[in-house]
């Protein structure tokens, strides 16, 4: 069974502060994703990789930073967190090649006061 | 650049009745089609998927139509039950890992 798990369900941070979210996966998936989830507007791709030190943005990558140190790890970086940056981040990740199904972490709720 | 309307945005029905759920997408490339449930305060898993070469496909109660014409393509549930209540996104792969998410669909289902 497949296993997503994200570094935390709920934070609360102030305005300017560095933020670290952090995504595992436990089935040697290449392929790992940061997407942004808002009401109304779906699921927004913020950054990508597909092998270990590589990154690649996706459609808002603005105010975002990715590393990708370990193959199972994919960490996103809000150097300076903003009150638009309030939303729920979700992970996945899914093998490489074509066509293959993303696996979902839980979510972390992040609120920026 | 590419994109993935989907519609209603919200939809309430009748225990046992059926319920469905379109998108369009905008990347005549696009080649493969998968849609996610989420439950409320949990990660959207896979229901079901679709891929270019085939029109139809059903799980059960759940079945999706696709129409690379008109570039459109659908979920369908039938005999709908509470526990089907959730949101729904439909997607498109648009190549190079990247999939293009619809805005969701809320269902309900009222017993």
């Amino acid at each position: 069974d497949v296993k997503v798990t994200q570094s935390s369900r709920y934070l609360v941070k102030r305005t300017g502060e560095k933020v670290f979210l952090e995504c595992v996966q436990d089935m040697d998936h290449e392929n790992m994703f940061w997407y942004r989830q808002d009401p109304g507007l779906g699921l927004r791709l913020i950054y990508f990789s597909y092998d270990v030190k590589m990154k690649e943005k996706g459609d808002i990558p603005e105010g975002y930073s990715v590393s990708r140190e370990k193959k199972e790890r994919f960490s996103l970086i809000l150097e300076s967190a903003s009150t638009n940056q309030t939303s729920m981040y979700l992970c996945a990740s899914s093998f490489s090649g074509f066509q293959e199904t993303q696996y979902f972490g839980p979510g972390t709720r992040l609120l920026v006061l | 650049g590419e994109n993935v309307e989907q519609h209603p945005s919200t939809l309430s029905v009748q225990e046992g009745d059926s319920a469905v759920i379109k998108c369009t997408y905008s990347d005549s490339a696009s080649n493969y089609f998968p849609w996610y449930k989420q439950e409320l305060g949990k990660r959207p898993q896979l229901i079901i998927d679709i891929r270019s070469n085939v029109g139809e496909k059903k799980d059960q109660r759940i079945a999706v139509t696709l129409n690379k014409t008109a570039k459109h393509f659908s979920l369908h549930i039938t005999e709908t039950q509470p526990e089907d209540s959730a949101v729904y996104f439909c997607a498109a792969y648009s190549g190079t890992y990247k999939y293009i998410f619809g805005t969701g669909t809320r269902l309900k289902v009222l017993a």
